[in-house]
């Protein structure tokens, strides 16, 4: 069965650099979360999207931003990357259909130098 | 607001013994409650969730987990572990009155399965 698919699953950027990292949902999922994991910390809810529309905001910084195209898959930017920014970034994506199930990617782990 | 406390951070179980995992939310409502487990570097997969109905839910790998309102609990149960078990077990709740809501997760609790 398909799963959510993140891209790229390591990555590696200089301070004060700029990253995107990307999140495809399971087919006919209309609904993306995105979460940053810290080392040894519990998952960080950061933004939602449903049907293309933002539909919550959590602790995101204003250094970040994102959003949910029409094929339903999203993107995460992040610039002025510092090294606090080194997590483990986790998309997961479901559907109104599926009662609160929600299948999370397998992460992109981001480092900052 | 709502908040997920997992009193235990690291859990010590051998091989074959039983399992317990604590979860307690803050909600006034009733919660919609989910159990998490992530392996070393790896993504979170759902092991069960408790929406209404039962009280015990029954999910994968033999894991259930029993929802009491009385004591704000939702603690994860295992009769035998397996050293497969060995793990990172997240409890969340999701946020606000829908079940499609943010995910608010506790802090998670390390199980190590000694052979």
């Amino acid at each position: 069965a398909a799963g959510v698919i993140q891209s790229p699953r390591h990555l590696i950027k200089e301070k004060r650099e700029t990253a995107t990292l990307k999140c495809y949902p399971i087919p006919r999922h209309d609904t993306v979360y995105w979460y940053q994991q810290g080392p040894g910390q519990d998952p960080q809810f950061l933004i939602s999207f449903y049907e293309k529309m933002q539909s919550d905001k959590g602790s995101i910084p204003d250094r970040f931003s994102a959003q949910q195209f029409s094929d339903y898959h999203s993107e995460l930017n992040m610039s002025s990357l510092e090294l606090g920014d080194s997590a483990l970034y986790f998309c997961a994506s479901s559907s109104w259909g599926l009662a609160g199930v929600r299948f999370f990617g397998p992460g992109t782990r981001l480092t900052v130098l | 607001a709502q908040s997920v406390t997992q009193p235990d951070i690291h859990i010590t179980v051998s091989e074959g013994a039983s399992l317990e995992l604590r979860c307690n939310y803050s909600y006034g409502a009733t919660p919609y409650l989910f159990w998490y487990v992530q392996s070393p570097g790896q993504g979170l997969q759902l092991l069960l969730k408790y929406f209404s109905g039962d009280t015990l839910v029954q999910g994968i790998k033999g894991f259930e987990a029993e929802f009491k309102r009385s004591q704000s609990s939702f603690n994860l149960r295992k009769p035998s572990v397996h050293w497969s078990d060995a793990a990172e077990y997240f409890c969340a709740v999701a946020h606000g009155s829908s079940n499609t809501g943010k995910l608010i997760f506790g802090q998670g609790t390390t199980l190590q399965v000694k052979p």
